[in-house]
């Protein structure tokens, strides 16, 4: 079946550690973006990429950075930087057409706490 | 700016009875709006969307949204409710370049 993994489920980050968050689909989708989820707060949105080798800063990017080199991956890297990583971080990715009627397809996220 | 907006936090409906989740949107132009659902410690599924044509948009589920330009809303509605529709709904307007601003979220309780 065809979806979007993310893993791992859980991941616990100590003081002044880069964690790095694993997304992979198999949907062939050209975007993808990465969101973070906070109670109350809905989603916003942390990096996206529309293709291969790019991508762009999204709403809430500072402590975040990501990688797009092959089309099925997206991982995201919580750096030290990030001082509130606490969050419920959800990768989706979406066909591309340019005309933004694409629903995104989403993993099941990761959950980030500091130990 | 494109923007989204749930009034209700929390939805409480019994069992059996209609329910409505409101949503209100703020766009120039024409409007891709989308429902969807989150259940605990999952990602979000997409229920249904709005692009152009018929103002009723039926989705996943037995859900149904009803697109009103005059009120600016998207509001999801559903005849007959069941306990397990109890979940987060998010209701989403599409922002440009294929990316999509969400709402807060109402978390709907259905009582048994």
């Amino acid at each position: 079946d065809g979806g979007i993994t993310q893993s791992p489920k859980y991941l616990f980050r100590k003081e002044g550690q880069n964690v790095t968050l694993s997304c992979e689909q198999n949907l062939n989708h050209d975007a993808m973006y990465w969101y973070r989820q906070d109670p109350g707060q809905g989603l916003r949105l942390i990096y996206y990429s529309q293709i291969v080798n790019d991508f762009q800063k999204g709403d809430i990017a500072e402590g975040y950075s990501v990688s797009r080199e092959k089309k099925e991956s997206f991982p995201l890297t919580v750096t030290s930087a990030q001082k509130n990583p606490t969050a419920f971080y959800l990768c989706a990715s979406s066909i591309q057409t340019g005309t933004g009627n694409q629903p995104q397809h989403f993993g099941d996220g990761t959950r980030l706490s500091i130990l | 700016a494109q923007s989204v907006a749930q009034p209700e936090d929390q939805v409480n409906v019994a069992e059996g009875n209609p329910l409505t989740v409101k949503c209100t949107y703020s766009v120039s132009g024409n409007p891709y709006l989308f429902w969807y659902v989150q259940y605990p410690n999952r990602g979000l599924q997409f229920l249904l969307k709005y692009i152009t044509g018929d103002n009723l948009v039926k989705g996943s589920y037995g859900f149904e949204a009803e697109f009103n330009k005059s009120q600016t809303s998207f509001h999801l509605k559903k005849p007959s409710a069941l306990v397990s529709d109890s979940a987060l709904y998010f209701c989403a307007v599409e922002r440009g370049d294929d990316k999509i601003i969400f709402g807060k979220g109402t978390r709907l309780h259905i009582l048994p």
